[in-house]
């Protein structure tokens, strides 16, 4: 099967500008999610979309951070104004919806991901 | 914020030696899981244990849990050049989310 797909692979931006990222998720995969990773750390989990309802956006940066599924396939992730502290990676990732035991765990697959240097 | 603290954050072995990392936690969780991450690219899956498992196996891969002392450890045995990259545990919790911890860089000399 297709991996998750992400563009554009690398931006860079001057702060204050606009940036969109987009994430095609593989086929089928119900629950999506958008990451932060800044360098040397582990990745923080900003928005988490079951088909196209948001689950959890509670580490979401609402006032410069948005997100949308509309359709429950893929998503756009968008930062408007950016600044400084915004330079990372964001990844993407797609698991497949599971029961709601909690004990099966879910198995996420990441994308290559884009790397935001903001200037 | 992150969950999981990895130990030690950098590790450096020769080829062919086993590689050891330890993953400590907070909260209780349904499963814990590690990931791989190479320079540049994204995650990837390597193992899941449940909240009801000790140990599991895969491969080159152990990996075991003591949910009473909230840690888990992943041993790689007989490392190879190829297992150098980041790798990262993960606690599930609720029905899908994963908080990740900061990560070991393990890198492998030949």
């Amino acid at each position: 099967e297709a991996g998750v797909a992400q563009s554009p692979r690398y931006k860079i931006i001057e702060k204050r500008q606009s940036v969109a990222f987009w994430c095609n998720p593989i086929s089928g995969h119900a629950t999506l999610y958008w990451y932060q990773q800044i360098l040397g750390q582990g990745p923080k989990l900003l928005i988490q979309f079951q088909n196209n309802g948001v689950v959890d956006d509670s580490q979401l940066p609402k006032d410069r951070f948005s997100a949308e599924r509309l359709k429950g396939v893929d998503s756009t992730l968008k930062i408007q104004p950016a600044k400084l502290e915004d330079s990372a990676v964001y990844l993407c990732a797609s698991s497949r919806a599971v029961g709601t035991s909690g004990l099966m765990g879910n198995i996420q697959y990441f994308g290559a991901g884009t790397r935001l240097s903001v200037l | 914020s992150q969950q999981g603290e990895e130990d030690p954050q950098a590790l450096s072995i020769q080829e062919g030696e086993n590689a050891t990392m330890n993953c400590s936690y907070k909260t209780s969780i349904n499963n814990l899981q590690w990931y791989r991450q190479n320079s540049g690219r994204g995650l990837v899956h390597l193992i899941l244990i449940r909240s009801n498992e000790r140990e599991k196996h895969s491969g080159r891969l152990r990996v075991t849990l003591d949910t009473s002392k909230k840690s888990s450890s992943l041993l790689i045995t007989a490392s190879r050049a190829a297992d150098t990259a980041s790798y990262f545990c993960a606690t599930g919790q609720g029905a899908q989310k994963l908080v990740f911890g900061q990560g070991t860089r393990l890198t492998i000399n030949p």
